[in-house]
């Protein structure tokens, strides 16, 4: 079946370590995107890519980065930088930008990164 | 700039009520809003309602757009337990690679 998978489904990180949430999907959908859901608040855009090798900052990038060197992975990397990075994480993905206006996200269950 | 707002933020009721919860957004060069409902983990999509889609039903949800109040509710009859979940608005930006999230209504429908 296809879909997407992100790993691990919780994580814990010590103050000034980086982390990497693993997101992969065999949709073969074009675009993908990384959310942060923190109670209380809706879903907050990190970072989006439309193609491969590209991607584009989103309302709150401070504090990660991504990469996109495969169409099927889109890894987020949550650094020191971020301070307040406890949060639950969830990647999508959609055929292509247009589509993801609408109906054409399917989402990830989520990571649960919890600092320590 | 844009937004998008859900009321209430938790809802609890008992199996067999109705319930109805809204949506209002302020997004320029409306297309879209979209209803999905979050039970553990990853987001399922139910509805888009555009101008030209401004009603939409299934089983027992259903969901009306009003383009003048800029806003949508999202009914559910006869409640079940399985109801349980957060149910979140969405509404595309202009530009298209975003999509603006209301902060989600947490229904608790009780046995």
């Amino acid at each position: 079946d296809g879909g997407i998978t992100q790993s691990p489904k919780y994580l814990f990180r010590k103050e000034g370590q980086n982390v990497t949430l693993s997101c992969e999907q065999n949709l073969n959908h074009d675009a993908m995107y990384w959310y942060r859901q923190d109670p209380g608040q809706g879903l907050r855009l990190i970072y989006y890519s439309q193609i491969v090798n590209d991607f584009q900052k989103g309302d709150i990038a401070e504090g990660y980065s991504v990469s996109r060197e495969k169409k099927e992975s889109f890894p987020l990397t949550v650094t020191s930088a971020q301070k307040n990075p406890t949060a639950f994480y969830l990647c999508a993905s959609s055929i292509d930008r247009d589509r993801g206006r609408g109906y054409g996200y399917t989402f990830g269950s989520g990571t649960r990164l919890t600092v320590v | 700039e844009d937004k998008v707002v859900q009321s209430p933020l938790s809802l609890v009721v008992h199996e067999g009520d109705t319930v109805t919860l809204n949506c209002s957004y302020e997004v320029t060069n409306f297309r879209s809003l979209l209803w999905y409902k979050q039970e553990k983990k990853a987001p399922t999509f139910l509805f888009m309602l555009t101008s030209s889609g401004i009603e939409k039903k299934s089983g027992r949800l259903s969901s009306i757009l009003d383009k003048k109040e800029l806003s949508s509710i999202l009914n559910i009859t006869a409640t079940q337990t399985g109801d349980s979940a957060i149910y979140l608005c969405a509404v595309p930006a202009t530009g298209g690679f975003k999509t603006i999230f209301g902060a989600g209504t947490r229904l608790f429908v009780k046995a």
